[in-house]
């Protein structure tokens, strides 16, 4: 089952924060975030393991409330470079399949 | 850490031909390596996963196959293309050793015309 991501998308001014949150109907083994640039494969942000581990990538962070199966990153004193579009991937099992999010567009404008 | 390899990085190829992609890693043993599709300004879709050699296991039923002949290699095959296999292939890699990270390859992106 798909994670939903909201919102769609969201454009930021330089140094404005933003959230975006992941929500899955199964319950996790962890949360997998990455962000993929026009043309380019996705690149490995962080992720969230059930009982609390939590990795930072720049001044992006995350959370995980797995008794309600959902995922926030947040972005914190966006820069240019943090455009893209954001996936979440949830991990429901012991094999590693993730399963995507639709996707979170993030333009930051100067 | 590793490294993903992944050839060709584009491919036009005409509907019912064949098709092989391939995908290797450097850096780590015993990895999980996986199939992912991309649509154009969609989401990612995983059609196979394998958790060691010659173990390949299939999420969505279609005319693709894939195979791991080596610990470290991964390929993606089709014996006729329909239009609708047109998209961006990545191939990513759980590494061996206990990681939960996976990591994407370079991608191959391939248009069925």
């Amino acid at each position: 089952q798909q994670p939903v991501q909201s919102p769609q998308a969201v454009i930021l001014r330089e140094g404005e924060d933003a959230v975006i949150n992941c929500s899955s109907s199964k319950a996790l083994y962890s949360v997998h975030w990455y962000r993929q640039k026009h043309g380019e494969a996705p690149v490995f942000l962080m992720i969230l393991l059930k009982g609390g581990e939590q990795k930072g990538h720049e001044k992006i962070s995350a959370s995980f409330n797995e008794k309600k199966q959902q995922s926030s990153l947040y972005l914190t004193a966006s820069q240019l470079s943090y455009s893209g579009t954001y996936f979440c991937g949830s991990l429901t099992d012991s094999w590693g399949k993730l399963q995507f999010g639709a996707g979170t567009q993030v333009v930051v404008t100067p | 850490s590793q490294t993903i390899h992944q050839w060709p990085a584009t491919l036009v190829q005409p509907v019912g031909s064949p098709l092989s992609l391939e995908c290797t890693v450097e850096g780590t043993s015993n990895p999980n390596l996986y199939w992912y599709r991309q649509a154009a300004g969609r989401g990612l879709q995983l059609l196979f996963y394998s958790v060691g050699i010659g173990q390949i296991s299939s999420e969505v039923p279609q005319n693709l196959s894939a195979s791991r002949p080596q610990d470290r290699q991964f390929i993606l095959s089709s014996k006729k293309l329909l239009l609708s296999d047109s998209g961006f292939y990545l191939c990513a890699v759980r590494p061996g050793g206990g990681a939960y990270e996976q990591y994407f390859g370079p991608g191959t992106r391939l248009t069925v015309t």
